[in-house]
């Protein structure tokens, strides 16, 4: 069975620090990883994935994640936050092969502050 | 580009009446899926289908109804209702092999609320 698991229910960063937003996962098979964003009210659109290849992906907004194979890990950052940045983040696995069931991560809410 | 559509966006039901929350997309998804939407709780998958008359239980089917007769539609039942299934729904849709696989595509919610 496949699970995630995100440290931190809300984060609090100011206008132009770093955000590292953390996530941890579990799958029996090798998986593809996602980080989604919410913004109030409104559905969640994809940021960024890993399926296979690079380990370091880059994603819309200036946000990346790195998948770290022995640490189980797919930390998101973002070298400057921006206010627009405020949201709720998501994490989420599915594992390569299957039926693609994607299992999301309990969220993370950033708050950044000017 | 409509995407993925959902109706209603707000519904409030007393307990034990049913409803049927809609969703059609327009990309030619094989996958769509039902979630929750609850605080503190993320989204828990309800049900999910990859293809026309094939579905499956997700984490949280109980209460719930699917059916997938069409590739574009993929209906949401609530058999009757309950204070607990107070929630957001959200469909999503995607490609269900290759490197898209798991790419979701999201409604914008259905707010539901039981009294």
């Amino acid at each position: 069975a496949q699970s995630v698991t995100q440290l931190g229910s809300h984060v609090s960063v100011s206008e132009g620090a770093l955000v590292l937003l953390r996530c941890n996962y579990s799958s029996s098979v090798p998986p593809y990883l996602f980080w989604y964003v919410q913004y109030p009210n409104q559905g969640l659109q994809l940021l960024l994935k890993y399926t296979t290849g690079a380990t370091l992906v880059k994603g819309i907004n200036g946000f990346e994640a790195e998948f770290k194979k022995s640490e189980t890990s797919f930390h998101l950052t973002k070298p400057s936050a921006h206010m627009s940045d405020a949201a709720e983040y998501f994490c989420a696995v599915s594992e390569a092969g299957g039926y693609q069931k994607v299992t999301f991560g309990t969220g993370t809410k950033l708050q950044v502050i000017p | 580009n409509a995407g993925v559509t959902q109706t209603p966006k707000f519904q409030v039901l007393k307990t034990g009446q049913s409803m049927t929350l809609q969703c059609a997309q327009d990309m030619n998804h094989e996958y769509m899926s039902w979630y929750r939407q609850d605080p503190g709780m993320g989204l828990r998958l309800i049900h999910y289908s990859v293809g026309a008359g094939i579905t499956d239980q997700g984490e949280v089917p109980n209460g719930y109804n699917v059916s997938r007769s069409t590739t574009e539609d993929f209906p949401l039942r609530l058999l009757s209702a309950a204070p607990s299934q107070t929630s957001v729904y959200f469909c999503a849709s995607s490609f269900s092999s290759g490197g898209a696989a798991g790419e979701l595509f999201f409604g914008e919610g259905s707010r539901l609320t039981v009294l």
